[in-house]
Formats: C-alpha cells, sequence, structure tokens
C-alpha cells in the first residue's frame, strides 16, 4: 500500500535554529497538508497546498513557517528559527483530491532544546 | 464545521465487535462524517467516511443515524492491534479542508 514517508524520525535542535522537515507524498496525490501534535495533546492543523500554493493555514503557522514544494515528490515544512514550543510530532499527509480520506506519513518527532 | 461528542474510553473483548458511537447534532447537510485513529504516536490512520448512507469497507463498517445526528463505527472483530484513540470528525467538503481533531475516544481492546 503507498505511503507519506517522513524523515527524519526524530530531530533534535537547538533554539534559534533553523529546521526543515522532510515529507514525500504518496505519487498521484494532489492535496498536501502538515499537522502537529504536542505531547499529550490534540492533533492540530498547520498548512495545506494545493496546486503549489498555500490554500488555508491555521493561526499557528505564522511567519516562522513556510512549506515548499521544490520538486514533484518533495513537500517541505520549514522552521525558520525554532522556539521551545515547537517541540512536537509534525505530521505530513496528503490526498488525492478534496473529501477523501488522507494518508498521513509516521511523523518527525522535533525537540527542540 | 460541527462539533463531535465521543465517550472517553471503552473497552473491547478481543474477537468482538467494538462499537464506538459519536454525536454530532448540529451537522448541516453537506457535511460528512469521518473516522480516523492513531495508534500510539503514530499519524493518525484514515478509516471510513460517509454522508447519510451506511458504508462498509475492509476495516470497519459506519453507521449513520436517519436524522444524521449520530453516528456509530463498528469493528466488527477487534484485535489487540486495533487498541487507538479513534477520533470522529464532521467536515463539509467544499470548504475548508483542515480536519478539526478532538480527543476521540480510546479504545483498548482486552485479550
Amino acid at each position: 500500500e503507498p505511503e507519506v514517508t517522513q524523515t527524519p524520525s526524530h530531530q533534535v535542535t537547538q533554539m534559534g535554529q533553523e529546521v526543515i522537515l522532510r515529507c514525500v507524498p504518496i505519487s498521484n496525490h494532489l492535496y498536501f497538508y502538515w499537522y502537529r501534535q504536542i505531547l499529550g495533546q490534540k492533533v492540530e492543523f498547520l498548512v495545506s497546498f494545493y496546486n503549489n500554493e498555500i490554500s488555508e493555514k491555521s493561526e499557528i503557522f505564522d511567519d516562522q513557517f513556510s512549506v515548499e514544494r521544490p520538486d514533484g515528490s518533495n513537500f517541505t515544512l520549514k522552521i525558520r528559527s525554532t522556539k521551545l514550543e515547537d517541540s512536537a510530532m509534525y505530521f505530513c499527509a496528503s490526498s488525492i483530491k478534496q473529501g477523501k480520506g488522507y494518508t498521513f506519513g509516521s511523523g518527525t518527532r522535533l525537540t527542540v532544546v | 464545521d460541527a462539533k463531535t461528542t465521543q465517550p472517553t474510553s471503552m473497552d473491547c473483548a478481543e474477537g468482538r465487535a467494538a462499537n464506538l458511537p459519536c454525536n454530532h447534532s448540529t451537522i448541516s447537510g453537506n457535511e460528512y462524517v469521518y473516522w480516523y485513529r492513531q495508534i500510539h504516536s503514530q499519524g493518525p490512520q484514515y478509516i471510513i467516511h460517509g454522508l447519510k448512507n451506511n458504508e462498509t469497507n475492509e476495516m470497519a463498517s459506519l453507521i449513520i443515524t436517519e436524522d444524521r445526528k449520530s453516528s456509530t463505527l463498528i469493528l466488527p472483530h477487534a484485535t489487540l492491534r486495533d487498541t487507538a484513540v479513534y477520533y470522529c470528525i464532521v467536515r463539509s467538503l467544499g470548504g475548508s479542508e483542515k480536519l478539526v481533531f478532538g480527543k476521540g475516544t480510546k479504545l483498548t481492546v482486552n485479550p
């Protein structure tokens, strides 16, 4: 079964450093998403991306965050200057079209120290 | 999107059917009911979705009441691997693409 692949599985970074979380969505999917889950809390929406642009973003997704689809396969989330409160599991997801179920990746655990 | 209410936790014996309820009394006509689950700290996994008719796939069945104010996810023969947090999410098509996760129901399947 096709999978959404996320790398790395775990990243530790110092506060103030930039991080890039990488995702390879399912190849024929057109809609891409990032979610995060702080330990013990709910899964929260960050951003959706379609047709090479952001289609929706949450209040969490401020100027420190950006997304990119640099080629036909990768989808990245960049955090410019990490804060302690950015520590969370970050999940990438994709779907083939609106209304279909999303396929989530297994996540990247980001730890900011 | 309409708000959903789910029990905090449920238990089920292995091999028995697990019936997970969800209340969405403020659902509107163009809103679908989606079910996802999250096993431990893995990424959420899509299970099933429906509008008003009952739906079945290889994972589960979804029963939506006629007034659409509630639904039940049925895992027909629960296994230990079905232990997870199950989320009922209501979402309209053509509107926001985001999924709003609540706290879900923690289902524990016991041997």
